[in-house]
């Protein structure tokens, strides 16, 4: 089965500032990664996905991630962040070789202040 | 932009009661979804359903649960009788391809409040 871990609840940090938001998942086997935004009262929408190819993947927004499979982490980042960034994030699995069935971790509030 | 609705935002219902959670889905999308988080828990897995019928379900859909394409646009699910532990938000989403050999982006609807009391 796969899992995904999202270890902080909760990230503030200052407008302008760099952002990591952590993402370590674990499966048996291969699968495919993803970034999810929430606004408020708003559904979910992908920031970006690893399929395969060059670990380093870049979504809308100016967020970017990055794939590392000897430590099963696919943390997001942003150099400088903005207000309207506020939002909760997840990340999400899903297996190869499956139909489309997507597993998330439990979400990251970011919380940009001025 | 097409975008995936959702109908009613909130639902309350008594238990024991049946509800009736409306989606409609974008237009040439294939593959349907849906997806559910309970107040301070995950976002989980509830179904996913194309040509008519269920294509996986989780431990969570039990036979309690059922999902319909009545017509050509609305993609529903119904929860036969209520239960307390079934308030929860309930996200329908869709994509136009679903198979792991040709992914896609699945869009998300707005959700629907689920509050059984």
């Amino acid at each position: 089965a796969q899992s995904v871990t999202q270890l902080d609840s909760q990230v503030p940090v200052f407008e302008e500032a760099p952002v990591e938001l952590r993402c370590n998942y674990s499966s048996s086997v291969s699968v495919y990664l993803f970034w999810y935004v929430q606004y408020p009262n708003q559904g979910l929408q992908l920031l970006l996905k690893y399929l395969s190819g060059s670990t380093l993947v870049k979504g809308i927004n100016g967020f970017e991630a990055e794939f590392n499979k000897s430590q099963t982490s696919f943390h997001l980042r942003k150099p400088s962040v903005h207000i309207s960034d506020t939002a909760e994030y997840f990340c999400a699995v899903t297996r190869r070789d499956s139909s489309y069935k997507l597993i998330f971790g439990s979400g990251t509030r970011l919380l940009v202040r001025p | 932009e097409p975008e995936v609705t959702q109908t009613p935002s909130h639902q309350v219902t008594q238990m024991g009661q049946e509800v009736i959670l409306r989606c409609v889905p974008i237009s040439n999308h294939l593959y349907f979804y849906w997806y559910r988080q309970i107040l301070g828990q995950k976002v989980e897995f509830l179904v996913s359903f194309y040509n008519n019928e269920i294509s996986e379900k989780s431990e969570i859909f039990d036979d309690q649960f059922s999902v319909e394409r009545p017509d050509g646009s609305n993609f529903t699910l119904k929860i036969r009788s209520t239960k307390l532990e079934d308030s929860a938000m309930y996200f329908c989403a869709s994509s136009e391809a679903g198979l792991a050999g040709n992914l896609d982006e699945q869009y998300f609807g707005p959700g629907t409040r689920l509050t059984v009391t």
